[in-house]
């Protein structure tokens, strides 16, 4: 499987501030995705980040509050825009696989933000 | 409705037993299905793929029943570093994963 990088790691943000997640994966990926796990959540899909056009959202989630790039085929971006306490949560970017029974993914560590 | 559900659990068991758990799903187009495991802060990693024959890893067995829309996870002899998150998971055409909110196991020495 892929090895995918996260940056940052964690983070402690003000409330109003904006942070850039970036997803690093180590060979060419067709999809990637963005998800966010809630404390005590299962994970929820944000977006799937296309290359070389807008990513593409899920109910409840708009590319004002979370653009996304994706510049390459190894390479994206997630923003998490005028932060507000609800918005802590980890985030995690994910790539497709495969393991000869679908469409598997694999997920990058995670960053977990804090928004005071 | 969710269109995964688990059984949150926990489900405390020692080492060596055996420990059984469901979930279901409501998206009757769902294709695959896994189970990921995830530990605390950690990132979900998957464990296995489910096939509509049932499958074996080891002493991990799962199984898919599409008529009644659920699919189980065995696990056999339970070792203290199988204490984990069981995440199921279904995926549609489209790629996309839905996720249940996990199942917690718990083996004891």
């Amino acid at each position: 499987s892929a090895v995918i990088s996260q940056k940052p790691s964690r983070d402690i943000c003000q409330r109003g501030t904006s942070l850039t997640i970036q997803c690093q994966v180590d060979s060419q990926v067709t999809m990637m995705f963005w998800y966010r796990q809630q404390p005590g959540q299962s994970l929820t899909l944000i977006a799937t980040a296309n290359q070389g056009s807008e990513a593409t959202y899920e109910s409840g989630f708009v590319i004002d509050k979370f653009p996304i790039s994706r510049p390459n085929l190894t390479f994206s971006t997630l923003t998490v825009s005028n932060m507000s306490p609800e918005d802590s949560s980890i985030y995690l970017c994910s790539v497709d696989g495969t393991s000869g029974g679908g469409d598997t993914q694999y997920f990058g560590p995670g960053t977990r933000l804090t928004v005071l | 409705r969710k269109e995964v559900e688990q059984d949150p659990g926990p489900f405390n068991v020692p080492e060596g037993a055996t420990v059984a758990f469901n979930c279901t799903y409501s998206n009757s187009a769902s294709q695959s299905f896994f189970w990921y495991r995830q530990d605390c802060r950690k990132e979900p990693k998957l464990l296995m793929s489910v096939y509509s024959s049932g499958n074996e890893d080891g002493r991990f067995t799962a199984q898919l029943n599409r008529a009644s829309q659920y699919i189980s996870l065995l696990i056999r002899d339970s070792k203290l570093s199988d204490s984990a998150t069981y995440l199921c998971v279904a995926s549609s055409n489209d790629y996309k994963l839905s996720f249940g909110a996990g199942t917690t196991v718990t083996v004891r020495a």
